[in-house]
């Protein structure tokens, strides 16, 4: 079966760095994904990792391990509007174009 | 440029009542389609995808179903709603085939109360 965990709630500081880990379980893999949410709002995509390292996008950065079945988010320079969830998706295996989500961490971001 | 629509933004239903929620894309063509529902507090659960006219795959039994008579238009209905209908009902779009990645985007939501 597939499984993905994540941290249900974070918090930290406006100006400081977080890491926000997903670790999944899958047989087959084929690239991760990562999705922020605003509450009331829909998810946006983020950033998308296939192969290991790190994808660096402005503040945001994204990384992927897969013999660890591991990927973290991290947030640099946070900033109040980075408070949401944040989403790590996967696809399925049982089903072409299908995606497995994650229950989200929620990120606080405190000034 | 694509964009995606979805109406009803809210909706406040009695239970046994029905339901159609519509989403439509644009600026795309043969998009794949999506209906999830995000329970308050809880993640996506794919509720029904779509690779083509007519074609639905459905995940979870339930007592809702999903029809896509248009290329670009993706419905949600019930018959008859029950209380764990509540939720958020998100529809979203991905290119499919040729897609690398095959990035989701998603229409605004539609918030659904069911009393």
């Amino acid at each position: 079966g597939q499984n993905i965990d994540q941290p249900t709630e974070m918090t930290a500081t406006e100006g400081a760095i977080v890491q926000i880990n997903c670790t999944y379980q899958t047989s087959g893999f084929n690239g991760l994904f990562w999705y922020q949410q605003h509450a009331g709002e829909a998810p946006t995509f983020l950033s998308y990792n296939v192969l290991d390292g790190l994808e660096e996008k402005g503040r945001f950065s994204s990384f992927l391990s897969r013999s660890k079945g591991y990927s973290y988010l991290l947030l640099k320079e946070l900033q109040m509007k980075d408070s949401a969830s944040y989403l790590c998706a996967v696809p399925s295996t049982s089903g072409t174009y299908k995606y497995i989500f994650g229950t989200g961490t929620r990120l606080k971001v405190l000034a | 440029s694509q964009t995606i629509h979805q109406w009803p933004a809210t909706l406040v239903q009695p239970v046994g009542s029905p339901l159609s929620l519509e989403c439509t894309v644009e600026g795309t063509s043969n998009p794949n389609l999506y209906w999830y529902r995000q329970a308050a507090g809880r993640g996506l659960q794919l509720l029904f995808y779509s690779v083509g006219i007519g074609q639905i795959s459905s995940e979870v039994p339930q007592n809702l179903s999903a029809s896509r008579p248009q290329d670009r238009q993706f419905i949600l209905s019930s018959k008859k709603l029950l209380l764990s209908d509540s939720g958020f009902y998100l529809c979203a779009w991905s290119v499919g085939i040729g897609g690398s990645p095959d990035t989701q985007y998603f229409g605004p939501g539609t918030r659904l109360t069911v009393l």
